[in-house]
């Protein structure tokens, strides 16, 4: 398809366990980037990519979470020893060019439920 | 402590009639403000956006004013119509900054009644 794909679409987990949640951006677009979007609330940065490089990482909100995207495409969010917390959707996006005048195209989120 | 906020949880208008929603924002550093709608279980999606050296963007049905000296900014929706029934995210950048950060209210859902 064209737009940013995201999956699984669903994620229940107990807590402990890691999870890996995946993004395939449109194609040919440089930039990209994940959010987490809590019940109620609007999405919140987590890191963003340019190309193979993770240029900002500070929404991270510990060191359990982790990103990749090693061949400057598909991305992967990883959490580790899942805390009840991290139940929210987790939200990519990507953009052609850097800087906020390119808009930003979401994928359909994950919802990650943390049992 | 929210930088940007949408203060109106929800809102209900009639078909035909104007749609108005709100966004004030903290941060004076912030200078390009977007517009993103989302319906459920689905990703937000751009709509309008607004550069500070502007006070008002018009595509179409939608229109955004930004008053830089109250630090608010709303989006106008005329005619509305039920498919623009979702929720309505006002979004801010830093162009000095970090700016390919988006920072986010936490949206009004609009439902238009047929």
């Amino acid at each position: 398809g064209a737009g940013v794909s995201q999956s699984p679409r669903y994620k229940v987990a107990k807590r402990g366990q890691d999870v890996a949640l995946r993004c395939d951006p449109i194609s040919g677009h440089v930039s990209l980037f994940w959010y987490q979007q809590a019940l109620g609330q609007g999405p919140e940065f987590l890191t963003y990519f340019q190309n193979e490089a993770q240029l900002d990482k500070s929404g991270l909100p510990s060191d359990r979470f982790f990103a990749e995207r090693p061949e400057g495409s598909v991305s992967t969010l990883k959490i580790q020893r899942t805390q009840q917390e991290d139940s929210a959707v987790y939200l990519c996006a990507s953009s052609l060019g850097q800087g906020a005048y390119q808009p930003q195209h979401f994928g359909d989120g994950t919802r990650l439920s943390i049992l | 402590d929210q930088q940007v906020k949408q203060n109106s949880p929800s809102l209900s208008v009639q078909e035909g009639r104007i749609s108005i929603l709100n966004c004030d924002y903290t941060n004076s550093m912030f200078d390009y403000f977007l517009w993103y709608k989302k319906y459920p279980a689905e990703g937000p999606t751009f709509l309008i956006s607004i550069s500070s050296i502007k006070d008002k963007n018009e595509d179409g049905r939608f229109t955004v004013f930004l008053n830089k000296s109250a630090k608010h900014l709303s989006l106008h929706i005329v005619p509305s119509q039920p498919g623009d029934s979702a929720v309505y995210f006002c979004a801010a950048s830093d162009s000095g900054g970090s700016n390919y950060k988006l920072t986010f209210g936490k949206g009004t859902l609009l439902t238009v009644n047929p």
